[in-house]
């Protein structure tokens, strides 16, 4: 089974802190996306990567930066914590795209559900 | 932007009763998944579909691509108190891009 594992399962951070959060996946997959869900906004997407070192901004990038120095990890950053950045974040991994068929579907982590005070 | 829209938003019905939940869109997609989601947890992947006209089931559930891969629908037969979460389709579009584009999500109660 594809296994996504983020860190923590829940975080309380103060504003102003830097906050990483990390992700790992044991399925070898190239894509690497981090989301964040709100209510009534849905899942917007703040970072991906496609390998190592490579990275494209989502929909919402602002406020967060990412790393992947390996294949199976990439992490989120938030630089400088907000109360508006109060949110449920969730990790996910899949296979390159074919350009004929698109992806065989994303695997999420558990989500970290993180606080800032 | 490309967006995929869920109809409808919130649906609360009796075990056993049948419903149908739809994915809509302007855009052609190359592929389209579907996704149940529990609270406090990740989505989890149910289904995958590439074909236009394309049905694929689940147990109880039924998955639909239409011919033109710009709308999609989940059945659910005899609904059951398990199957409650939230839905969500998401697509990848034939650009050839590495994003999926998530619908705005079904929130599903079913009553035992």
């Amino acid at each position: 089974d594809v296994k996504v594992t983020q860190s923590s399962r829940y975080l309380v951070k103060r504003t102003g802190e830097k906050v990483f959060l990390e992700c790992v996946q044991d399925m070898d997959h190239e894509n690497m996306f981090w989301y964040r869900q709100d209510p009534g906004l849905g899942l917007r997407l703040i970072y991906f990567s496609y390998d190592v070192k490579m990275k494209e901004k989502g929909d919402i990038p602002e406020g967060y930066s990412v790393s992947r120095e390996k294949k199976e990890r990439f992490s989120l950053i938030l630089e400088s914590a907000s109360t508006n950045q109060t949110s449920m974040y969730l990790c996910a991994s899949s296979f390159y795209a074919r350009r004929d068929r698109g992806t065989e579907g994303a695997f999420f982590g558990q989500g970290t559900r993180l606080t800032v005070v | 932007t490309q967006l995929l829209e869920q109809s409808p938003q919130f649906l609360s019905i009796q075990e056993g009763e049948n419903l149908t939940v739809y994915c809509n869109s302007s855009s052609v997609f190359s592929s389209l998944q579907w996704y149940r989601q529990e609270p406090g947890e990740g989505p989890v992947l149910l289904v995958t579909v590439v074909t236009g006209g394309e049905v694929k089931k689940l147990k109880r559930l039924t998955f639909q691509f239409g011919d033109a891969r710009k709308d999609s629908s989940l059945h659910i037969t005899a609904a059951q108190p398990g199957d409650t979460g939230l839905y969500l389709c998401a697509g990848t579009t034939t650009s050839g891009t590495y994003k999926y584009i998530f619908g705005t999500g079904t929130r599903l109660k079913v009553l035992a």
